[in-house]
Protein backbone atom coordinates (compact mmCIF):
# COMPACT_ATOMS: atom_id res chain seq x y z
CA UNK A 1 0.00 0.00 0.00
CA UNK A 2 0.65 3.44 -0.31
CA UNK A 3 1.46 5.15 3.20
CA UNK A 4 0.89 9.04 3.46
CA UNK A 5 2.29 10.19 6.36
CA UNK A 6 1.43 13.83 7.78
CA UNK A 7 3.24 15.98 9.45
CA UNK A 8 3.29 17.45 12.28
CA UNK A 9 -0.01 15.65 13.82
CA UNK A 10 -1.15 18.88 15.72
CA UNK A 11 -0.43 22.52 14.78
CA UNK A 12 -1.14 24.82 17.43
CA UNK A 13 -1.89 28.30 15.94
CA UNK A 14 -3.38 31.31 16.44
CA UNK A 15 -6.67 33.06 13.78
CA UNK A 16 -4.96 34.97 11.36
CA UNK A 17 -1.34 33.08 11.02
CA UNK A 18 -0.58 31.30 8.30
CA UNK A 19 0.06 27.10 8.32
CA UNK A 20 1.71 25.23 6.00
CA UNK A 21 0.55 21.35 6.23
CA UNK A 22 2.56 18.50 4.37
CA UNK A 23 1.76 15.16 3.28
CA UNK A 24 4.38 12.82 2.22
CA UNK A 25 3.64 9.36 -0.05
CA UNK A 26 5.69 6.50 0.74
CA UNK A 27 5.64 5.70 -3.67
CA UNK A 28 4.95 8.16 -6.10
CA UNK A 29 1.61 9.38 -6.87
CA UNK A 30 2.26 11.96 -9.76
CA UNK A 31 -0.60 14.44 -9.56
CA UNK A 32 -3.24 12.16 -7.70
CA UNK A 33 -3.64 13.81 -4.46
CA UNK A 34 -6.09 15.57 -2.63
CA UNK A 35 -6.91 17.34 0.65
CA UNK A 36 -9.71 17.28 2.97
CA UNK A 37 -11.34 18.96 5.82
CA UNK A 38 -12.89 17.81 8.71
CA UNK A 39 -14.73 19.31 11.78
CA UNK A 40 -16.17 17.09 14.54
CA UNK A 41 -18.99 15.23 13.96
CA UNK A 42 -18.96 16.07 10.31
CA UNK A 43 -18.48 14.16 6.85
CA UNK A 44 -14.77 15.43 5.35
CA UNK A 45 -14.90 18.02 2.80
CA UNK A 46 -13.13 17.84 -0.32
CA UNK A 47 -10.49 21.04 -0.47
CA UNK A 48 -8.10 20.78 -3.03
CA UNK A 49 -7.77 17.53 -6.03
CA UNK A 50 -5.25 16.90 -8.49
CA UNK A 51 -3.02 18.53 -5.90
CA UNK A 52 -3.79 22.35 -6.38
CA UNK A 53 -7.21 22.61 -8.06
CA UNK A 54 -9.73 23.97 -5.19
CA UNK A 55 -12.76 22.23 -5.10
CA UNK A 56 -16.29 23.82 -5.87
CA UNK A 57 -16.46 26.92 -2.83
CA UNK A 58 -13.50 26.31 -1.69
CA UNK A 59 -11.50 30.05 -0.40
CA UNK A 60 -8.65 30.85 -2.06
CA UNK A 61 -6.86 31.30 1.24
CA UNK A 62 -6.41 27.41 0.58
CA UNK A 63 -3.83 26.43 -1.91
CA UNK A 64 -1.87 23.71 -2.24
CA UNK A 65 1.23 22.18 -4.18
CA UNK A 66 3.70 19.54 -4.74
CA UNK A 67 4.46 16.54 -6.65
CA UNK A 68 5.95 12.84 -6.55
CA UNK A 69 6.02 11.96 -3.23
CA UNK A 70 6.19 15.83 -1.42
CA UNK A 71 3.13 17.75 -1.19
CA UNK A 72 2.02 20.81 0.95
CA UNK A 73 -1.33 22.58 2.02
CA UNK A 74 -1.28 26.35 2.87
CA UNK A 75 -3.97 28.54 4.33
CA UNK A 76 -3.09 31.94 4.17
CA UNK A 77 -4.87 33.73 7.22
CA UNK A 78 -6.46 31.25 9.40
CA UNK A 79 -10.08 32.02 10.06
CA UNK A 80 -11.54 30.32 13.28
CA UNK A 81 -13.35 28.21 11.22
CA UNK A 82 -10.61 26.44 9.43
CA UNK A 83 -9.98 24.87 12.96
CA UNK A 84 -10.46 21.24 11.60
CA UNK A 85 -8.29 18.07 11.07
CA UNK A 86 -6.61 18.28 7.30
CA UNK A 87 -6.12 14.91 5.71
CA UNK A 88 -4.27 13.95 2.35
CA UNK A 89 -5.11 11.06 -0.27
CA UNK A 90 -3.47 9.73 -2.81
CA UNK A 91 -5.65 8.14 -5.75
CA UNK A 92 -3.25 7.09 -7.68
CA UNK A 93 -2.13 3.54 -6.76
CA UNK A 94 -4.35 1.10 -5.29
CA UNK A 95 -5.87 0.96 -2.73
CA UNK A 96 -6.75 4.48 -2.26
CA UNK A 97 -4.99 5.77 0.82
CA UNK A 98 -5.43 8.61 3.19
CA UNK A 99 -3.02 9.90 5.55
CA UNK A 100 -3.52 10.00 9.50
CA UNK A 101 -4.38 13.97 9.50
CA UNK A 102 -3.38 16.83 10.92
CA UNK A 103 -5.11 18.35 13.87
CA UNK A 104 -5.26 22.43 13.79
CA UNK A 105 -5.91 23.63 16.53
CA UNK A 106 -6.19 27.19 18.73
CA UNK A 107 -2.63 27.86 20.39
CA UNK B 1 -27.57 19.24 -5.53
CA UNK B 2 -25.94 15.29 -4.73
CA UNK B 3 -27.28 14.19 -1.64
CA UNK B 4 -26.32 11.10 0.08
CA UNK B 5 -27.74 9.43 2.96
CA UNK B 6 -26.70 6.61 4.79
CA UNK B 7 -28.96 4.00 6.46
CA UNK B 8 -28.67 0.51 8.52
CA UNK B 9 -28.54 -0.90 11.96
CA UNK B 10 -25.83 0.66 14.44
CA UNK B 11 -25.35 -2.04 16.41
CA UNK B 12 -24.22 -5.63 14.85
CA UNK B 13 -23.10 -8.59 16.69
CA UNK B 14 -19.82 -10.60 16.53
CA UNK B 15 -19.20 -12.69 13.52
CA UNK B 16 -22.44 -11.48 11.79
CA UNK B 17 -23.27 -9.42 8.55
CA UNK B 18 -23.03 -5.73 8.66
CA UNK B 19 -25.63 -4.07 5.75
CA UNK B 20 -25.52 -0.13 4.91
CA UNK B 21 -27.24 1.22 1.96
CA UNK B 22 -26.65 4.67 0.78
CA UNK B 23 -29.54 6.30 -0.93
CA UNK B 24 -28.79 8.93 -3.38
CA UNK B 25 -30.83 11.90 -4.12
CA UNK B 26 -29.82 14.87 -6.83
CA UNK B 27 -28.52 12.60 -9.35
CA UNK B 28 -28.86 9.12 -10.99
CA UNK B 29 -26.43 6.93 -10.58
CA UNK B 30 -26.88 5.72 -13.69
CA UNK B 31 -26.18 9.17 -15.18
CA UNK B 32 -22.30 8.33 -14.11
CA UNK B 33 -19.34 9.00 -11.78
CA UNK B 34 -18.37 5.88 -9.16
CA UNK B 35 -19.53 5.83 -5.72
CA UNK B 36 -17.65 4.94 -2.54
CA UNK B 37 -17.83 3.33 1.23
CA UNK B 38 -14.94 5.08 3.35
CA UNK B 39 -15.09 4.04 7.32
CA UNK B 40 -13.15 5.85 10.47
CA UNK B 41 -13.35 4.51 13.75
CA UNK B 42 -13.77 6.44 16.55
CA UNK B 43 -10.86 8.93 17.02
CA UNK B 44 -9.17 7.41 13.78
CA UNK B 45 -8.48 8.31 10.35
CA UNK B 46 -10.30 7.55 6.65
CA UNK B 47 -10.13 3.85 5.34
CA UNK B 48 -11.32 3.57 1.52
CA UNK B 49 -12.94 0.26 1.62
CA UNK B 50 -14.41 -0.21 -2.12
CA UNK B 51 -16.53 1.41 -4.59
CA UNK B 52 -18.93 0.48 -7.55
CA UNK B 53 -20.10 1.73 -11.26
CA UNK B 54 -23.56 1.98 -12.18
CA UNK B 55 -22.73 -0.65 -14.43
CA UNK B 56 -21.70 -2.96 -11.41
CA UNK B 57 -17.98 -2.79 -11.73
CA UNK B 58 -15.83 -2.56 -8.22
CA UNK B 59 -12.84 -1.99 -6.93
CA UNK B 60 -12.30 -3.05 -3.01
CA UNK B 61 -9.71 -2.56 -0.51
CA UNK B 62 -7.47 -5.88 -0.06
CA UNK B 63 -7.48 -4.79 3.75
CA UNK B 64 -11.27 -6.41 3.86
CA UNK B 65 -10.28 -9.77 2.95
CA UNK B 66 -12.92 -10.16 0.88
CA UNK B 67 -15.17 -9.23 3.66
CA UNK B 68 -17.54 -6.83 1.74
CA UNK B 69 -19.03 -6.60 -0.79
CA UNK B 70 -21.06 -3.60 -2.89
CA UNK B 71 -23.86 -3.21 -4.98
CA UNK B 72 -26.08 -1.07 -6.86
CA UNK B 73 -29.22 -0.68 -7.33
CA UNK B 74 -30.14 2.08 -10.27
CA UNK B 75 -33.85 1.73 -9.78
CA UNK B 76 -33.93 2.49 -6.35
CA UNK B 77 -30.43 4.74 -6.77
CA UNK B 78 -29.22 3.42 -4.31
CA UNK B 79 -25.90 1.15 -3.79
CA UNK B 80 -25.01 -0.96 -0.60
CA UNK B 81 -22.22 -2.25 1.40
CA UNK B 82 -22.01 -6.13 2.74
CA UNK B 83 -19.54 -6.59 5.30
CA UNK B 84 -19.24 -10.45 6.82
CA UNK B 85 -17.76 -11.83 9.52
CA UNK B 86 -17.28 -8.39 11.74
CA UNK B 87 -15.14 -7.96 14.12
CA UNK B 88 -15.00 -4.95 16.81
CA UNK B 89 -12.35 -3.50 14.50
CA UNK B 90 -15.01 -2.82 12.17
CA UNK B 91 -16.74 -0.18 14.80
CA UNK B 92 -16.71 2.69 12.80
CA UNK B 93 -18.80 5.73 11.38
CA UNK B 94 -19.07 4.58 7.49
CA UNK B 95 -20.18 7.26 5.16
CA UNK B 96 -20.99 6.61 1.53
CA UNK B 97 -19.51 9.43 -1.43
CA UNK B 98 -19.51 10.23 -4.67
CA UNK B 99 -16.11 10.38 -6.22
CA UNK B 100 -15.17 13.28 -9.06
CA UNK B 101 -15.09 12.29 -12.44
CA UNK B 102 -11.52 10.47 -12.20
CA UNK B 103 -12.22 6.90 -11.61
CA UNK B 104 -12.26 5.94 -7.99
CA UNK B 105 -10.61 9.70 -7.83
CA UNK B 106 -11.19 11.78 -4.91
CA UNK B 107 -14.55 12.02 -3.16
CA UNK B 108 -16.58 15.10 -3.54
CA UNK B 109 -19.58 14.43 -2.59
CA UNK B 110 -20.39 12.82 1.26
CA UNK B 111 -22.98 11.33 3.41
CA UNK B 112 -23.06 12.50 7.14
CA UNK B 113 -22.16 8.93 8.11
CA UNK B 114 -23.73 6.20 10.26
CA UNK B 115 -21.86 5.16 13.15
CA UNK B 116 -21.94 1.30 13.05
CA UNK B 117 -20.68 -0.46 16.66
CA UNK B 118 -19.58 -4.24 16.60
CA UNK B 119 -20.70 -5.97 20.13
CA UNK B 120 -22.44 -8.91 21.36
Amino acid sequence: DTVMTQSPATLSVSPGDRVTLSCRASQGVSSNLAWYQQKPGQAPRLLIYDVSTGATGIPARFSASGSGTEFTLSISSLQSEDFAVYYCQQYKNWPRTFGQGTKVEIK
Amino acid sequence: QVQLQEAGPGLVKPSETLSLTCAVSGYSISSGYYWGWIRQPPGKGLEWIGSIYHSGSTYYNPSLKSRGTISVDTSKNHFSLTLRFVIAADTAVYYCARHTSVVVGPFEHWGQGTLVTVSS
